[in-house]
This record gives C-alpha cells, sequence and structure tokens, in this order.
C-alpha cells in the first residue's frame, strides 16, 4: 500500500502490562511523528524523527513512553506499566521533511487499558 | 502558550448547504495553519494549508479557507456540502516553518448532513 500503515489497529490489554505499537510509513519519507488523540480531543503531539534519530521527544508524557526507528523506516511506539489513562488512538504520520511538507497519517492504533 | 479554538464542537447541515466552520488561533507572529479532515475508519487528510500570501487558500474537495489576521481566525468554508462530507474537521497551526511537526489542534467539530 502507498499510505501509512499502523499495526495493530485495535489492541485491549490489562492496567500494568507492555505494549508496542508499529508504524510503516509512506516509503522515501525521512519525517515521522507520533501523536495521541484521546477521546473528543485533537491529536497531541508525541515525538518527531528524522531518519533515525529522535529529534523531538517533548511530547512523551513520561519515561514508560519510548520509540525507535533503528533503521529509518519502521518505527515502534513501547508503552511500559500501562495505565487506564494510557487509552487512546495512537496516530502515525509521515512526511517528506519536517518543515512545511504536509503529515499524511495513519489510521492509528486505539490502545485500550483496562 | 499558542491554542486553537473551535468553537462549534458539532454541526449540522442539509445536503446542499454552504458550510462554514470556524477556527480561531492565538499565536504571536503569523503561524502555518491547516484544515484536516478525518473521516470513520480513515487517517486524517490534508484539506488546506496557509503558509503566506494570499489569505484566501483553496483545497481539495471543494473546499476554501480564509486567513484573517485581524481577526486571528481560519475559518473553513465550502458553498455546497455533500454527503460524503460528514465527517470530523480540524484545525491546527504550527509555531512557524520547522515546526510542523508540533501541530497545536483544535478540539474538532463534527460536521452531519441531513439527506
Amino acid at each position: 500500500g502507498a499510505g501509512v500503515s499502523q499495526t495493530p489497529s485495535n489492541k485491549v490489554t490489562e492496567k500494568g502490562k507492555y505494549v508496542e505499537l508499529r508504524c510503516d510509513p509512506i516509503s522515501g519519507h525521512t519525517a515521522l511523528y507520533w501523536y495521541r488523540q484521546s477521546l473528543g480531543q485533537g491529536p497531541e503531539f508525541l515525538i518527531y524523527f528524522q531518519g533515525t534519530g529522535a529529534a523531538d521527544d517533548s511530547g512523551l508524557p513520561n519515561d514508560r513512553f519510548f520509540a525507535v526507528r533503528p533503521e529509518g523506516s519502521v518505527s515502534t511506539l513501547k508503552i511500559q506499566r500501562t495505565e487506564r489513562g494510557d487509552s487512546a488512538v495512537y496516530l502515525c504520520a509521515s512526511s517528506l521533511g519536517a518543515t512545511t511538507g504536509e503529515l499524511f497519517f495513519g489510521e492509528g492504533s486505539r490502545l485500550t487499558v483496562l | 502558550a499558542q491554542s486553537v479554538t473551535q468553537p462549534d464542537i458539532h454541526i449540522t447541515v442539509s445536503e446542499g448547504a454552504s458550510l462554514e466552520l470556524r477556527c480561531n488561533y492565538s499565536y504571536g507572529a503569523t503561524p502555518y495553519l491547516f484544515w484536516y479532515v478525518q473521516s470513520p475508519g480513515q487517517g486524517l487528510q490534508l484539506l488546506l494549508k496557509y503558509f503566506s500570501g494570499d489569505t484566501l487558500v483553496q483545497g481539495i474537495k471543494g473546499f476554501e479557507a480564509e486567513f484573517k489576521r485581524s481577526q486571528s481566525s481560519f475559518n473553513l468554508r465550502k458553498p455546497s456540502v455533500h454527503w460524503s462530507d460528514a465527517a470530523e474537521y480540524f484545525c491546527a497551526v504550527a509555531p512557524g516553518a520547522g515546526n510542523n511537526r508540533k501541530l497545536i489542534w483544535g478540539l474538532g467539530t463534527s460536521l452531519a448532513v441531513n439527506p
């Protein structure tokens, strides 16, 4: 497919468990972003990658959240010791550049922490 | 701090009617402004954006938006709404070039279209 792909589309887990969410960006897009969207809210910036490195992780809420992009393509968002407040839709986007390029979003991964 | 306000949480219009969705922003300099649409089961899609120049911006799907600095507004318009336009609409601002990543979003406006 040509778009941003996110897996899983839905994830239900128990409080305290570890979760990984995967994002496969559009081929050739060097910039990758993670956002979080809670019910009734707009997306909230989490982290941004330019290539393999996290250029800006200022949006990560705490040290339970971590993201990697080891080869500059696929990215994984990792959440440790999940809490009920982590329940949200996690959105991934990619763009050709990090300045004024259009963001292309995936459909999101809906995380529910019971 | 920068912020985006979408005053209308939910709007219902009849098919064929005109539409205006409001967006107000708070930012000290000229921001980069965006409108995105989120349809059920689909990712957010960019409708249009304003960076500089002509304050009336044309987008996809027949949408347009007008940047009004004096009112700190960037309202989205469409002259004739189609049933397929029913979706959630988000206004967003990027605080300048190089900050495309740190978009600040409004809470969204849910649009329903009556046949």
